[in-house]
């Protein structure tokens, strides 16, 4: 059972970049066994994938925002990361990070952080 | 890209009546290994989404058993046997085909 918990900054400024790290407990997120993502939610909004990270390092990105954002990993701090260049107001939004067991299927993101609200403003 | 898209976009339902979900994609999600990759997932209010249903038609772990999903290639249906009141919040399909995800755009369920 994984529990994933996000941190950053809650206020970003226009033009600058958002930078967030998912921690992770429970297992080892370097494990075959599991992926991650980073989806978000503009206030009053549905659900927005913004890319997905796996053991690999081999990372998929939503097109809308790929020039402008990175995931990697950090498994010495059984982490994960996002960065989004560039960001606007358009930019602000609850920012969950989530797992799940990758088999030889994907089984569904099944852990999922508390959430974190980005505010992009001056 | 893959567009999803959900109907109705609002059910009210009552309590201990049947509900249903639909939720289709623009091209096939069926696998060549066979699975359809499409997951449902519950956001109740003010908390994080959870997991109900992957690979089409799996309970997740602790999902109660009036939940199901069924469908495949591109019409996917997601079903509340009989509807408790806990089961308000806005329901979403998501995609995972070819490495790229889409959520569908929600539906959002009240009592």
């Amino acid at each position: 059972q994984l529990q994933l918990q996000e941190s950053g900054p809650g206020l970003v400024k226009p033009s600058e970049t958002l930078s967030l790290t998912c921690t992770v407990s429970g297992a080892s997120i370097s494990s075959s066994s599991y992926y991650c993502a980073w989806i978000r939610q503009p206030p009053g909004k549905g659900l927005e994938w913004i890319g997905t990270i796996y053991y690999s390092g081999s990372t998929y990105y939503n097109p809308s925002l790929k020039s402008r954002v990175t995931i990697s990993l950090e498994t010495s701090k059984n982490q994960f990361s996002l960065k989004l260049n560039s960001v606007t107001a358009a930019d602000t939004a609850v920012y969950y990070c989530a797992s799940g067991i990758a088999a030889a299927a994907l089984l569904g993101l099944d852990f999922w952080g508390q959430g974190t609200l980005v505010t992009v403003s001056s | 890209d893959i567009v999803m898209t959900q109907s109705p976009l609002s059910l009210p339902v009552t309590p201990g009546e049947p509900a249903s979900i639909s939720c289709r994609s623009s091209q096939s999600l069926l696998h060549s290994n066979g699975n359809d990759y499409l997951d449902w997932y519950l956001q109740k209010p003010g908390q994080s989404p959870q997991l109900l249903i992957y690979l089409g038609s799996n309970r997740a772990s602790g999902v109660p058993d009036r939940f199901s999903g069924s469908g495949s290639g591109t019409d996917f249906t997601l079903k509340i046997s009989r509807v408790e009141a806990e089961d308000v919040g806005v329901y979403y399909c998501m995609h995972s085909l070819r490495t790229l995800f889409t959520f569908g755009p929600g539906t959002r369920v009240d009592i």
